[in-house]
């Protein structure tokens, strides 16, 4: 069973940079594509982007001009790096696996426990 | 205001039947399956349906997932008590080139 668990800092100040590191066990970080997703508080989801083993990434237009996912396969981790963040930016950050079975087929299988991250001064 | 739109509640009593519909487009649902996820209170989501209509092992029989065109639709029956959640759905956007969640529905279970 792939356990996930997300860990960075709860605080980032306006303008700073948003960083946070996932941690994959019980299973192989080569195996899967990786995914961030956000949820504001009280709203709903919000896809952030993926990255493959390879180091292939595809993000959201919408924030693709601030961020960065990538794999650190030796520590099979996963990390996010949110730029310029305002407290638009303040949610609860998820890393999942994602699972492409078909090209017309995707989905989040295995979910870690959210990590609050607030924006504010 | 997402691209896919879920109604923002539903509700139930005990042993009915609730369906929550998912609207969307050709570039999303149209040509790509959709998933579903259950979020409950204070927990991450939880993948329900995959693939349109597939059942992950451990998730009960009494979740059923549909698809029509452009539109989806995740069936409860038999409802109970720890069904009460929020209810996503999910699916990948060909123009979008990414992943699309709808607004969320959340089950009231009455």
């Amino acid at each position: 069973q792939v356990q996930l668990q997300e860990s960075g800092p709860g605080l980032v100040k306006p303008s700073e940079t948003l960083s946070l590191t996932c941690t994959v066990s019980g299973g192989s970080i080569s195996s899967y594509y990786w995914t961030w997703i956000r949820q504001p508080p009280g709203k709903g989801l919000e896809w952030i982007g993926y990255v493959y083993y390879t180091g292939s990434t595809n993000y959201n237009p919408s924030l693709k001009s601030r961020v960065t996912i990538s794999l650190d396969t030796s520590k099979s981790q996963l990390s996010l790096k949110l730029s310029s963040v305002t407290a638009a930016d303040t949610a609860v950050y998820y890393c999942a696996s994602y699972v492409i079975t078909t090209p017309i087929a995707h989905y989040f299988d295995y979910w870690g426990q959210g990590t609050l991250v607030t924006v504010s001064s | 205001q997402s691209v896919l739109t879920q109604p923002p509640s539903a509700s139930g009593t005990p042993g009915q039947r609730v369906t929550i519909s998912c609207s969307g487009s050709s570039s999303n649902i149209g040509g790509n399956t959709v998933n579903w996820y259950q979020q409950l209170p204070g927990t991450a989501p939880k993948l329900l349906i995959y693939s349109n209509n597939q059942r992950p092992s451990g998730v009960p029989d009494r979740f059923s997932g549909s698809k029509s065109g452009t539109s989806a639709s995740l069936a409860i029956s038999g409802l109970q008590s720890e069904d009460e959640a929020d209810y996503f759905c999910a699916v990948w956007d060909d123009r979008l080139n990414g992943v699309l969640f709808g607004g969320g529905t959340k089950l009231t279970v009455l």
